[in-house]
């Protein structure tokens, strides 16, 4: 069964710290692995991450995959009280498959 | 931007009624989906369809149906709804196989 795994599943930060969520994932013929923040209602894209070993960074957001150790990790720098929001992580996997799999997300929230 | 929308943001139903869930997308996207999202259960598959009239059972198809009749328009149908059928459902929708997906604000149903 394919399975993605996101840790910690909640945080609790001051602003200006750094923060690094971490997504594992087993899944057959793996295709790319997806960010997204969810506030109060729609996620929002951020990053899709299909190669080893290439940084995606938007602002203070950035991104890794590591295809050999089968994870991906999402870094915050300096948090602001807005980047409070479950960040998920989705799996796409190759074939003619659309499903995405999703991990359960991470809780993040950032204290003034 | 890609605008995704659900018809009601909450919906209260009673047991054994007949919930349709709207969603439309104004992008010409090929595929949409319905996902369900619970708390410790993260985000689950519905339904999707990648093509007017097509649609494909996701992981949790059981007590719903869909409907594509036009491309912009993908509908959830709870036949007969149950009081575990109490969640938050998302509909989403993308360009094409590569492309990410694009969520709705969600559609918070309570069956009581």
């Amino acid at each position: 069964e394919d399975k993605v795994v996101q840790s910690p599943l909640s945080l609790v930060v001051h602003e200006g710290d750094t923060v690094t969520l971490n997504c594992s994932y087993e899944v057959t013929n793996f295709r790319n692995l997806l960010w997204y923040k969810q506030e109060k209602k729609a996620p929002t894209f951020l990053f899709m991450l299909t190669s080893s070993g290439i940084e995606k960074k938007s602002g203070r957001l950035s991104s890794i995959l590591d295809k050999k150790e089968l994870f991906s990790i999402l870094n915050i720098t300096a948090t602001q009280t807005g980047d409070s929001a479950i960040y998920l992580c989705a799996v796409k996997l190759g074939g003619s498959n659309y499903k995405l799999t999703f991990g359960k997300g991470t809780l993040l929230t950032v204290n003034p | 931007d890609v605008k995704v929308t659900q018809s009601s943001r909450y919906l209260v139903k009673r047991t054994g009624e007949k919930v349709f869930l709207e969603c439309v997308q104004d992008m010409d996207h090929e595929n949409m989906f319905w996902y369900r999202q619970d708390p410790g259960l993260g985000l689950r598959l519905i339904y999707f369809s990648y093509d007017v009239k097509m649609k494909e059972k996701g992981d949790i198809p059981e007590g719903y149906s869909v409907s594509r009749e036009k491309k912009e328009r993908f509908s959830l149908i709870l036949e007969s709804a149950s009081t575990n059928q109490t969640s938050m459902y998302l509909c989403a929708s993308s360009q094409d196989y590569n492309s990410p997906l694009h969520f709705g604000n969600g559609t918070r149903l309570t069956v009581t």
